[in-house]
């Protein structure tokens, strides 16, 4: 069973302009949220995180939106360029074990491209 | 300096060989993990090391060995390979792996391909 999703496998933007990338996630434990970017035979590249505490967090061109109560978050970016053009996971965390121990769950991936 | 560094950056390798992968990281993280990633899919977890001892095993087969020598070195022993083990192994590392401090650095990964 898919926790994190991420119900877009595509995207196309023009450039210049917004880029939203949504993921959605079941797990109710889950109280840290990370956005990672990846180019081809690359590895991921941390873009962006958020705690359960906060329903917005703010990076330059990138910011990622929290809905507890809907269990969903939201990556933009503002304003896309064609280097922007990756796959962008959502991940999310909780604690594993009783020693705070913990792992990443990731979805699918969303295939983002920024044309000129 | 937030780069981790993974040897060799290719792998090919016959089902009775015996390898190993390398990794490195000189943030003075003190967790790092292995994953496996096949094409469109995302990174699989294989192994966490916290603090030099292992913490979390996915359940991987025996074939897959780490090993964590000391806090900055990280390796993944491979032996009797089949196949469907060919992937990109990506090593990452976080400062910590608790609350906060968990943003992880990825490698560039190896490709390794088991003929």
């Amino acid at each position: 069973d898919q926790q994190v999703k991420q119900n877009s496998p595509s995207l196309s933007v023009q450039e210049g302009r917004i880029s939203i990338l949504n993921c959605d996630y079941t797990n109710s434990m889950f109280d840290y949220f990370l956005w990672y970017k990846k180019y081809p035979a690359e590895g991921p590249t941390f873009l962006i995180s958020i705690s359960s505490i906060k329903d917005k967090n703010e990076d330059g061109r990138f910011t990622v939106f929290l809905n507890k109560s809907a269990k969903h978050l939201s990556l933009h970016i503002v304003p896309s360029q064609p280097g922007d053009s990756a796959v962008y996971f959502c991940a999310a965390s909780s604690s594993y074990d009783a020693g705070n121990n913990r792992k990443l769950i990731w979805g699918l991936g969303t295939s983002l491209a920024v044309n000129p | 300096d937030t780069e981790v560094t993974q040897t060799p950056k290719h792998l090919v390798m016959g089902m009775t060989n015996k390898k190993s992968l390398k990794c490195e990281q000189h943030m003075g993280h003190r967790a790092m993990y292995w994953y496996k990633q096949k094409a469109k899919k995302p990174p699989e977890l294989m192994f966490v090391y916290s603090y030099e001892k292992l913490s979390i095993n996915e359940s991987v087969p025996s074939r897959f060995s780490p090993e964590c020598p000391n806090s900055s070195l990280l390796n993944l022993h491979l032996h009797a390979l089949q196949p469907e083990d060919s992937a990109l192994y990506l090593c990452a590392s976080s400062q910590e792996q608790g609350f906060l401090s968990y943003e992880q650095y990825f490698g560039p990964g190896t490709r390794l391909t088991v003929t």
